[in-house]
């Protein structure tokens, strides 16, 4: 089991927006802005898309987007296009012994 | 560009060490920035396991923190994790990456991964 929980899978049709999200406590995701997301694509090493919440590194497609409210950080996919179909993990700095830890991952399917 | 390539046995007999190097390219290590490892298996997902900075300072997930040792070695531009009595749930992928400036996180630049079989 997973330290942050996300929905096992999302799908959406291409040109549609998805929204994924990631829910922990407030010891990580609602008490402080440090979520990134990452994508994977299968046998590969995941890839860094967002950090600090909301904050896209060089070259990251603007239609990959982040928020938070709470507890649950989302992860928002607009304008859908088939190379997004992918593996997607949340992460979040933790106030504990273990100060990082990882969601159980959303498979995105574009219909 | 910075590169990391993870290096070691692809298998490892149940209640032995499991050794694995990360050699970066391209970034000196001793420039800055975190370094760590993390695992992925199929049932559990994506799981951080330590993280170094070039000064030496180390921290661990606290639930492998009796079996794992990481270390670094700026001469060789490389750092390694020692994960000692593995057991069939400590096969995985093993991957290394690199994580923020300031902080253990994010992890921005990763290797591609090594496989690692436990099993005698």
């Amino acid at each position: 089991q997973s330290a942050l929980t996300q929905p096992a899978s999302v799908s959406g049709s291409p040109g549609q927006s998805i929204t994924i999200s990631c829910t922990g406590t407030s010891s990580d995701v609602g008490g402080y802005n440090h979520v990134s997301w990452y994508q994977q694509y299968p046998g590969k090493a995941p890839k860094l898309i967002i950090y600090d919440v909301t904050s896209r590194p060089s070259g990251v497609s603007n239609r990959f987007s982040g928020s938070k409210s709470g507890n649950t950080a989302s992860l928002t996919i607009s304008g859908l296009q088939a190379e997004d179909e992918a593996d997607y993990y949340c992460s979040s700095y933790r106030k504990s012994s273990t100060p990082v830890v990882f969601g159980g991952g959303t498979e995105l399917t574009v219909l | 560009q910075v590169q990391l390539q993870e290096s070691g046995p692809g298998l490892v007999k149940p209640s032995e060490t499991l050794s694995l190097t990360c050699t970066a390219s391209g970034y000196s290590i001793s420039s800055g920035h975190y370094w760590g490892w993390i695992r992925q298996t199929p049932g559990k997902g994506l799981e951080w396991i330590a993280t170094i900075y070039h000064s030496g300072s180390t921290y661990y997930n606290s639930s492998l923190k009796s079996r794992v040792t990481i270390s670094v070695d700026t001469s060789k531009n490389q750092f390694s994790l020692k994960l000692t009595s593995v057991t069939a749930a400590d096969t995985a992928v093993y991957y290394c990456a690199r994580g923020g400036v300031a902080t253990i996180w994010p992890f921005d630049y990763w290797g591609q991964g090594t496989l690692v079989t436990v099993s005698s």
